[in-house]
Parts: C-alpha cells; sequence; structure tokens
C-alpha cells in the first residue's frame, strides 16, 4: 500500500532552535495537508497545498512557522524559532482532488513527527 | 460559531458487543463529514466520509449515519475487535471558498477481551 512518509518521527530540540518536518506525498496526490494534534486542542489544520500551491495557511502562526512543497514528492513545514508551545504531534496528510470538485475524497495521513521544544 | 462535539468522551466495552458514538455539529456552509479511527501512535484513517445527501454509508463493521437536519452523525461497530481499541474522530469540511476542517475532540474506545 502507498503511504505518506513523514521524517523525523521524533524531534526533541531546545527553544528557539530552528525545525524542519518533511513529508512524502502519496505518488500522484495532488492535495497536502499539514495538521497539529495536541491532547489540549486535537486536530488543527495549519495549511494545504494544491498542485504544489498554498490555498489556505490561515491555521498556521505565521511569524514563525512557513510551509512549502519545492517539488512534488517534498513538503515542508519549518518553525523557527520554535518555542515550547509548539510541542505536539504534526501530521501531514495527502490526496488527490479532480479541479473544480468539491473534497469528497479520503486523507490520507502520515504518522506524524512528535516535536518536543525545551 | 462552527463546532464539532463528540460522545461520550471515552468508553469500554467488551469484545464482541456493539456501540454506538455520537457527533453533532453547529456548521455552516456543510460540506461533508468524515469518521477517522486513530491508533495510539499513528495518523488517523478514513473510515468514511459522507456528503448532505448521504445518510448512511458502511466500510465492514463500521456504519456511519448522517442527519443533515438535527446536525447530527453516528458511527456504530458491530461485532467489536480488539484491534477497534482507539479513538475516533469526526470532522466536519466546511466550504468557504477554500475549505475549512472542524475537528470533533474525539471518542477513545478500549475494547476488553
Amino acid at each position: 500500500d502507498a503511504r505518506v512518509t513523514q521524517t523525523p518521527r521524533h524531534k526533541v530540540t531546545e527553544m528557539g532552535q530552528e525545525v524542519t518536518m518533511r513529508c512524502q506525498p502519496i505518488l500522484g496526490h495532488n492535495t497536502v495537508f499539514w495538521y497539529r494534534q495536541t491532547m489540549m486542542q486535537g486536530l488543527e489544520l495549519l495549511a494545504y497545498f494544491r498542485n504544489r500551491a498554498p490555498l489556505d495557511d490561515s491555521g498556521m502562526p505565521k511569524d514563525r512557522f512557513s510551509a512549502e512543497m519545492p517539488d512534488a514528492t517534498l513538503a515542508t513545514l519549518k518553525i523557527q524559532p520554535s518555542e515550547p508551545r509548539d510541542s505536539a504531534v504534526y501530521f501531514c496528510a495527502s490526496g488527490l482532488v479532480a479541479s473544480g470538485h468539491s473534497s469528497n475524497q479520503p486523507q490520507h495521513f502520515g504518522d506524524g513527527t512528535r516535536l518536543s521544544i525545551l | 460559531k462552527n463546532q464539532v462535539e463528540q460522545s461520550p468522551q471515552s468508553l469500554i466495552i467488551l469484545e464482541g458487543k456493539n456501540c454506538t458514538l455520537q457527533c453533532n455539529y453547529t456548521v455552516s456552509p456543510f460540506s461533508n463529514l468524515r469518521w477517522y479511527k486513530q491508533d495510539t501512535g499513528r495518523g488517523p484513517v478514513s473510515l468514511t466520509i459522507m456528503t448532505f445527501s448521504e445518510n448512511t454509508k458502511s466500510n465492514g463493521r463500521y456504519t456511519a449515519t448522517l442527519d443533515a437536519d438535527t446536525k447530527q452523525s453516528s458511527l456504530h461497530i458491530t461485532a467489536s475487535q480488539l484491534s477497534d481499541s482507539a479513538s475516533y474522530i469526526c470532522v466536519v469540511s466546511v466550504n468557504e471558498g477554500t475549505y475549512k476542517y472542524i475537528f470533533g475532540t474525539g471518542t477513545r474506545l478500549k475494547v476488553l477481551a
């Protein structure tokens, strides 16, 4: 089965450091999502891309977070500088959405990056 | 305010029993409703997706229902197995030009032998 691959699986670093999380979407999928999950807030959508173009990043703190898709096989989420409140599990998901159609397609999630900022 | 509420927060049942999880939402304009299963330490896995016009959808032993009038959905698990122990998350998507996803906080299910 094709899977979304996220690296690293775990990251522990000190506050103020830059953190980069990577995601390889399923080949052929044209939509990539970044989510954050915490015990307190549950799952939250941070940003998503369609055909590598950012469509919505309103869920993402703009001052320190950035998301990019340098090519169709790689999506990145960066935090700079990181803060303890950024500690969470970050999930990437990908899906296939036909142009002009609604999002009634399943999203396929990776197993996440567990981030701890000390 | 767009909200999705799930109940119960947690549930313990014996293997082989059935159970029903609830999801109530106040979301507009509604696009679709999804149920996900999330095992500990893993990403969510899609179980069902229902649009406004669909009122039931099955995936093996999982059956989701949707009442768009009362804005309620349920996920029924038949003949539960130990592997059903997981969190079940209800997600409603909103079409506001771009799509917004409103997540419930989940129901944590434990199936005991």
